[in-house]
């Protein structure tokens, strides 16, 4: 079984600050991490993920995320947030192993209000 | 390329009245998933589909939940009858590959109210 936790239900954050969400997940298998984001009226975007490599994983839009094995964790920051950031961001993870089911599990997620 | 896309975006019904979602995965998908979303809780997983076969309906919540996936191309998610519980937002997804890297792509959601 596995669970995600997003400990910040809402952060907010001044344009151009730096914004860390935090993201701690418990599994017993190995697992592949996510980061999904939900624009305002919009479905599920996803904004990175870890499969395998570099632990630091980047998106187009300047966030980045690194997987901490020894601290089950998947933090995402961002330097310098924008206001069209404004969304809310969910941590997920999904079983690495083939044919172990592809369903992700998904944190309560994190709503990110960037201010002026 | 058109993504995943559902209907209707919002539903209200009174309570023990029937309700039918419906999902078109991108073209080519194979895989189709169902996640629900009730307020301030996390996003759920529901069912997957591979093609026309249930995959995995693990998170089914109950037997008054119906997904279907006739000929391996869109899908409907009836409730029937409808509960206050089950409001909340659904959310169908597609992925091109059952492989656990493939990337899960989601709809806007359906969001339904049940009063």
């Amino acid at each position: 079984a596995q669970s995600v936790t997003q400990l910040d239900s809402q952060v907010p954050v001044f344009e151009e600050a730096p914004v860390e969400l935090r993201c701690n997940y418990s599994s017993s298998v190995s697992v592949y991490l996510f980061w999904y984001v939900q624009y305002p009226n919009q479905g599920l975007q996803l904004l990175l993920k870890y499969l395998s490599g570099s632990t630091l994983v980047e998106s187009i839009n300047g966030f980045e995320a690194e997987f901490n094995k020894s601290q089950t964790s998947f933090h995402l920051r961002k330097p310098s947030v924008h206001i069209s950031d404004t969304a809310e961001y969910f941590c997920a993870v999904r079983n690495i192993l083939t044919g172990g089911g592809n369903k992700l599990t998904f944190g309560t997620g994190t709503q990110l209000k960037v201010e002026l | 390329e058109a993504g995943v896309t559902q209907f209707p975006s919002h539903s209200v019904i009174e309570k023990g009245q029937t309700v039918t979602l419906r999902c078109d995965p991108i073209s080519g998908h194979d895989n189709l998933y169902w996640y629900r979303r009730v307020m301030g809780k996390e996003i759920k997983f529901l069912l997957h589909f591979v093609k026309e076969s249930k995959q995995d309906e693990s998170g089914m919540p109950n037997n008054r939940f119906l997904a279907e996936r006739t000929g391996g191309t869109y899908s409907t998610l009836k409730v029937q009858p409808a509960e206050l519980e089950d409001s909340g937002v659904y959310f169908c997804a597609s992925s091109q590959e059952t492989l656990s890297g493939n990337t899960i792509y989601f709809g806007e959601g359906s969001w339904l109210t049940v009063v």
